[in-house]
């Protein structure tokens, strides 16, 4: 059973919209949510996070939209930049440590 | 600032070889994990160890050995190499304890077997 859903497997956007991300999980007890984007060629990286005290963090244009009671959590990229094409993953974890991760939404920004 | 560097960088086996694939991190970091990323698909965890010695199970560990002799290190065995297999393998590591730490990734290692 897969832990974390992630949707779509791909998104183009026009430079300027806004890209939205969508995750979901299973379990209850995950208690921190981070997203991570790898460009091509390389590894992931940390991009944003959110812990469930909070149902929305912002960093510049990238914002986490969070739904505890829902099980949902969604990233937005706010005036979408070609730069910000690559592959994005979300994922949670809990206190054992153990990180799960979506398949990854694949964003391709049009200029 | 570290880095962790995972070796080799293209690994190449035959069907049933056992395969050793190495990780090492100067971050002075806890914990580390092993993942397994296909092709268009997401990071699926293999193994994890929170610290020298320690070993933990993920969802994928059927078919893989790990071993974490050093804080430093962490290696990943394939124990019987599946044809036509193509994956990367990639080593992370995060300072502390608990899921809520950052995860740095090395380069990755591809793995194919003939």
């Amino acid at each position: 059973q897969q832990q974390v859903r992630q949707s779509p497997q791909s998104l183009t956007v026009w430079e300027g919209e806004t890209a939205i991300l969508n995750c979901s999980y299973e379990d209850s007890t995950f208690d921190y949510f981070p997203w991570y984007h790898q460009f091509p060629g390389e590894s992931p990286a940390l991009l944003i996070a959110i812990r469930p005290v909070s149902n929305k963090k912002e960093d510049g244009r990238f914002t986490i939209f969070f739904n505890k009671r829902e099980k949902k959590f969604s990233l937005h990229i706010a005036d979408s930049q070609p730069g910000d094409s690559a592959t994005y993953f979300c994922a949670a974890s809990d206190s054992n440590n153990r990180i799960f991760f979506g398949d990854g939404t694949q964003l391709v920004v049009k200029p | 600032g570290g880095i962790i560097t995972q070796t080799p960088k293209f690994l190449i086996g035959q069907e049933g070889q056992k395969l050793t694939l190495k990780c090492q991190q100067n971050f002075n970091h806890d914990t580390m994990y092993w993942y397994r990323q296909d092709s268009g698909k997401g990071l699926r965890l293999i193994y994890y160890s929170i610290t020298e010695n320690d070993l933990q199970k993920g969802d994928l560990s059927e078919g893989y050995d790990a071993s974490r002799e050093k804080k430093s290190s962490f290696s990943l065995t394939v124990t019987s190499a599946q044809k036509n297999e193509m994956a990367v393998f990639l080593c992370a590591s995060s300072r502390g304890l608990g899921g809520s730490e950052t995860l740095y990734f090395g380069s990755g290692t591809r793995l194919t077997v003939l």
